[in-house]
Parts: C-alpha cells; structure tokens; sequence
C-alpha cells in the first residue's frame, strides 16, 4: 500500500536554530512530493512542491525540502526558526496521474523563544 | 490568498437536523474535496469530485453526501447529524495539471452536534 511517513509527531527548536521535519514515502512511479502547513485554528496552506528536477526546492516564509530518491525522503528545512513557524505540517504525495493525495499524519513543531 | 470560500466557520446543531456545508471557489479549478479533520489530527478524504457532475466516496467513510452542479461549488450535505459527525471539515480545490497541482484549502467549518 502507498504510504507517507511523518515519524515525529512533535518537533521542537528554539528559536533561530535550524529545523528539520521528516517525511519519508512509499509511492510507485515517480512521486509529486508536497509540504503543508497548518496555523492555529485555520485551514491548511501550500507550502512547496517537488515535481521533477533540482532536489532542493524553495518554498513560502524561507521554508526549503530535499528531495532524496534512494533515502525517498522529503525532509522539510529552514535554516533559522521563529517561534511563528510553531504550526502542523504536513506531507503529503501524488503518484503521477494519482489525482488524490496521500496524507501523512502531521508533525507539530513547536519553537521556543 | 486562495480564493476558496466556507460557510458556516462554526455551526452548532442538534442531532437529528439536516445541514448543508457550503463550498465555493472563484479559481475555476475542476478538481475539489472535502476532508473531515479532528483537532490537530491528520485529514482525512471523505468525498472528491473531478468535475461537474463528477463526484466520488473518498477513503474514511462518511454518511454525508455532496454534489457538483457547478464548477465553483461543491456542497456537502449531513441528512441527520449525530454526535459522531463532530469535527471540521475543510474544502479544497486543485486546478488542471495530473496530480502536480496543490491543493488550496479553505477556512474549515467547525461543526458540534450536540
């Protein structure tokens, strides 16, 4: 079965260190790759996508993800935290013409001032 | 900012009454969902729909059902709400591309049967 992994269900960072949320996938074919987040007590927003080429890819609020085939590993990074990046994120993967997404089940990240 | 619109942002409703959760999109995408999600929980896919007239079960079943009449509007309707049905529910929409495009969320409805 297809499947997106989220491996920590909580993160936490302090401010102004680098973060890593981890995303590993099972997906047949070649993956469209998505990260989103989700503030308090509002809906979900489009962060970055992987669709093909260039394995690092530059998303919203200096958010960035590799893209590592052998690892299939999509970890989503930022080099410096602020405590508003304290949010639900969540992976999430296409397989090709797949038209639903397959959901990981979320990583809080806490950042501490 | 996604122009994709719900309504109510928070009902409360007695069991046993018939809602309707509103959904519209000003994007023309033909693709949109419902996901029903528990407080800082994962989501979960209870209906899509491809197009008009084009609507289909998602993988958590759900009792509520939708329609797709109108490219910008997807409505899904709980003919007798129960407790259980207590959560929120999120609208998206995604546009033409072959699963490369993201998903734009609405607002969510949070809804509480009592």
């Amino acid at each position: 079965a297809q499947s997106v992994a989220q491996p920590e269900d909580q993160v936490n960072v302090a401010e102004g260190n680098p973060l890593t949320v981890k995303c590993t996938y099972s997906v047949s074919g070649n993956p469209y790759l998505f990260w989103y987040v989700q503030y308090p007590n509002r809906g979900l927003q489009f962060l970055l996508k992987y669709i093909t080429g260039d394995n690092l890819v530059k998303g919203s609020y200096g958010f960035e993800a590799e893209f590592n085939k052998s690892q299939t590993s999509f970890h989503l990074k930022k080099p410096s935290a602020l405590v508003s990046d304290s949010a639900l994120y969540f992976c999430a993967a296409n397989a090709g013409n797949n038209r639903k997404l397959i959901w990981g089940l979320g990583t809080s990240l806490a950042v501490n001032p | 900012e996604a122009d994709i619109y719900q309504t109510p942002r928070y009902l409360v409703i007695g069991t046993g009454k018939k809602i309707t959760l509103e959904c519209s999109q000003t994007m023309g995408h033909d693709k949109m969902y419902w996901y029903q999600q528990d407080p800082g929980m994962e989501l979960h896919l209870i209906h899509y729909s491809y197009g008009v007239n084009s609507t289909e079960k998602g993988d958590l079943s759900s009792e509520s059902t939708v329609s797709r009449i109108r490219t910008e509007h997807f409505p899904l309707t709980l003919e007798s709400a129960r407790p259980s049905h207590t959560s929120q529910y999120l609208c998206a929409s995604s546009g033409h591309g072959q699963g490369a495009d993201e998903q734009y969320f609405g607002p969510g409805t949070r809804l509480t049967v009592t």
